[in-house]
This record gives structure tokens, C-alpha cells and sequence, in this order.
């Protein structure tokens, strides 16, 4: 079956500074990936869509220059989130979209910011 | 805009009740998903159901469309300890190849 995986697992940094999640379908292409923030006991909240080769499309309210989204390959995107706050304490799913349309959701990354 | 609203938010049962979980759209949706999220976990899908009153069975799960393909509903036959989970509906959201999840029913299971 498809499988999408993220690194890192967690990660804890300290307020202000940056840091990369990798989103990646490990056994097919995917053009489109998704980027989601859970924040705890809440729902999933579509962040940006990733598109290979192209510019992220950011949904309302998301700030597209706190929140780089970069998808270099069919098989890789990366969400940067840059001067990390408290706030931006979530935990972060990706999902990666195959050719039948199916979304296959990643493991998800744990973002704690100090 | 467009809302996806499930009921009720937390459910507490005793092993081997039923559970049931409802799912209200503001808009018609051309196909409804089921996702099933752990403690800790991610999102797993569970299934798909995309024609009007379909109905289909994963050996305790039965999952139900309305009609309007407005709602749907998860239930639960005889609840394990193994069902803890928060449940998700997810539809495309506006008619695009965008998600958008409903909000989510957290069922707790006693033995």
C-alpha cells in the first residue's frame, strides 16, 4: 500500500528559530502534497497544498512566509516553519496524493517550541 | 463557507455497546471518507463512500450516505477496547481536490 512518511517524528526548539519537516511518499509519485496543523483535541486544519515544480497555494489566514513549503520532487516536499513561536506548538500531518486521487496521510511531526 | 459538523463531540461506552457517530455538511458532497485517528496517531483511512445512500460494512463498522449526500454516519457494533480513537469525516471541500474534516467524535471505550 502507499506510504508517506515525515521527519522528523518531534521536535523541540527553542523560540525563534527555524525548523524543516520532510513529507515524503516512500512507493509512489505524488504531484500534490498537504500540509495540516492539529492543534490538540481539534480537528485537522489544511494549512497549503504543494504542488511539484511550483508554488505552494496557502490557505486563508495561513502566512505563507512563516510557513515555506517547498516540493523539489514527486517524492519529497518540505514544510520550513521560520522563527518558530509557542503558538506555532502543533502537530503537523502531511498527506501526499497519488494519481487515483487518494490522500495518504503521513505519521505526522510534533512541533514543541520553548 | 462551507462546514463540516460531527455529533456528538466525546462518546464514553462500556465494551460491547454500540456506537454511532454523525456527520452533517453544510453543502453536498460528492464522496465522504472515514478516518480513524489513535491516541498520538495520524489519521488512517478507514473508507470511501461517494453514491447517494450507500451503505457499506467493515465487519463492525457499517458506514451510511445520506440521500442528499449531505450527512453520514459511522456506527460501531458491540465496541472493543481496540475502537478508541477519534473519528473523522472528510469531504472535498468546495468541489476541489481539498479536504476538509468534519470535527471530529472522540469515543472512549471502558472495558
Amino acid at each position: 500500500g502507499a506510504v508517506v512518511s515525515q521527519h522528523p517524528s518531534w521536535v523541540i526548539c527553542k523560540s525563534g528559530t527555524s525548523v524543516k519537516i520532510e513529507c515524503r511518499s516512500l512507493d509512489f509519485q505524488a504531484t500534490t502534497m498537504f500540509w495540516y496543523r492539529q492543534f490538540p483535541k481539534q480537528s485537522l486544519m489544511l494549512m497549503a497544498t504543494s504542488n511539484e515544480g511550483s508554488k505552494a497555494t496557502y490557505e486563508q489566514g495561513v502566512e505563507k512566509d512563516k510557513f515555506l513549503i517547498n516540493h523539489a520532487s514527486l517524492t519529497l516536499s518540505t514544510l520550513t516553519v521560520t522563527s518558530a513561536h509557542p503558538e506555532d506548538s502543533s502537530f503537523y500531518i502531511c498527506s501526499a496524493r497519488d494519481l487515483g486521487l487518494m490522500q495518504y496521510f503521513g505519521p505526522g511531526t510534533r512541533l514543541t517550541v520553548l | 463557507g462551507q462546514q463540516v459538523m460531527q455529533i456528538p463531540q466525546y462518546q464514553h461506552v462500556q465494551e460491547g455497546e454500540d456506537f454511532t457517530t454523525y456527520c452533517n455538511s453544510s453543502t453536498t458532497l460528492s464522496n465522504i471518507q472515514w478516518y480513524k485517528q489513535r491516541p498520538g496517531g495520524h489519521p488512517v483511512f478507514l473508507i470511501q463512500l461517494v453514491k447517494s445512500g450507500e451503505v457499506k460494512k467493515q465487519k463492525r463498522l457499517t458506514f451510511q450516505f445520506g440521500e442528499a449526500k449531505k450527512n453520514s454516519s459511522l456506527h460501531i457494533t458491540a465496541t472493543q477496547t481496540t475502537d478508541v480513537g477519534t473519528y473523522f469525516c472528510a469531504g472535498p471541500r468546495d468541489n476541489t481536490d481539498k479536504l476538509i474534516f468534519g470535527t471530529g467524535t472522540r469515543l472512549q471505550v471502558f472495558p
